[in-house]
């Protein structure tokens, strides 16, 4: 009964080698969100998607993309991995609406970068 | 910094014992949200509590909040080895804003 699911759960990717993650839900929620988590840090949200609608966090690098091609997916793609792009990726869900709703996290992508 | 601040940042205990951690924040808020992750592993939601609450109950947890002090705390009563984790709270409607979190370990 996985709500959530990331694949791989750990990803070797080379300096500058173009690399996708992939994020699954089951719970038909309207949102999905990525967060960058590096290590003994707080997860840091990169962007979320509403529907269709995607929302960029102002400070995330243009290197990181998203894509939502139905409400069951999203991915992540990072276009030139550099070695600060080492960590955990971590995606979400929730519901959608005007109030705050609990997320619901995968157990993440561990991306090394060599 | 737009994160809040959590205190402390590291905590042991023994198992039975309580454990408490704060969370400190700059801005206004409607809600806040106290999650758990294990190491290595995605988060868990714990508690959300809203802005005209003052109190809230969740098994072992208890999670209190101050607006006119910005602040929150998490209380772990009666605390387990498998309660060791980090703890994190996090502001906003949609897109969350985690604070540094407390690293909770609990001796058996």
């Amino acid at each position: 009964d996985a709500m959530v699911i990331q694949n791989p759960r750990y990803q070797v990717t080379q300096f500058g080698k173009p690399v996708t993650l992939s994020c699954s839900q089951t719970l038909n929620h309207n949102v999905m969100y990525w967060y960058q988590q590096k290590s003994s840090q707080a997860p840091k949200l990169l962007f979320h998607y509403y529907d269709k609608d995607f929302n960029n966090e102002a400070d995330t690098p243009d290197n990181f993309q998203s894509r939502r091609p139905n409400t069951s997916f999203c991915f992540l793609d990072i276009r030139s991995p550099g070695l600060g792009d080492a960590a955990m990726y971590l995606c979400a869900t929730s519901r959608g609406g005007q109030g705050a709703y609990e997320q619901y996290f995968g157990p993440g992508t561990r991306l090394t970068v060599t | 910094s737009q994160q809040g601040e959590e205190d402390p940042q590291a905590l042991s205990i023994q198992e039975g014992e309580n454990a408490t951690m704060n969370c400190s924040y700059k801005t206004s808020i409607n809600n806040l949200q106290w999650y758990r992750q294990n190491s290595g592993r995605g988060l868990v939601h714990l508690i959300l509590i809203r802005s005209n609450e003052r109190e809230k109950h969740s098994g072992r947890l208890r999670v209190t909040l101050d607006t006119s002090k910005k602040s929150s705390s998490l209380l772990i009563t009666a605390s387990r080895a498998a309660d060791t984790a980090s703890y994190f709270c996090a502001r906003g409607r949609r897109a969350l804003t985690f604070g540094s979190g407390t690293r909770l370990q609990v001796q058996p």
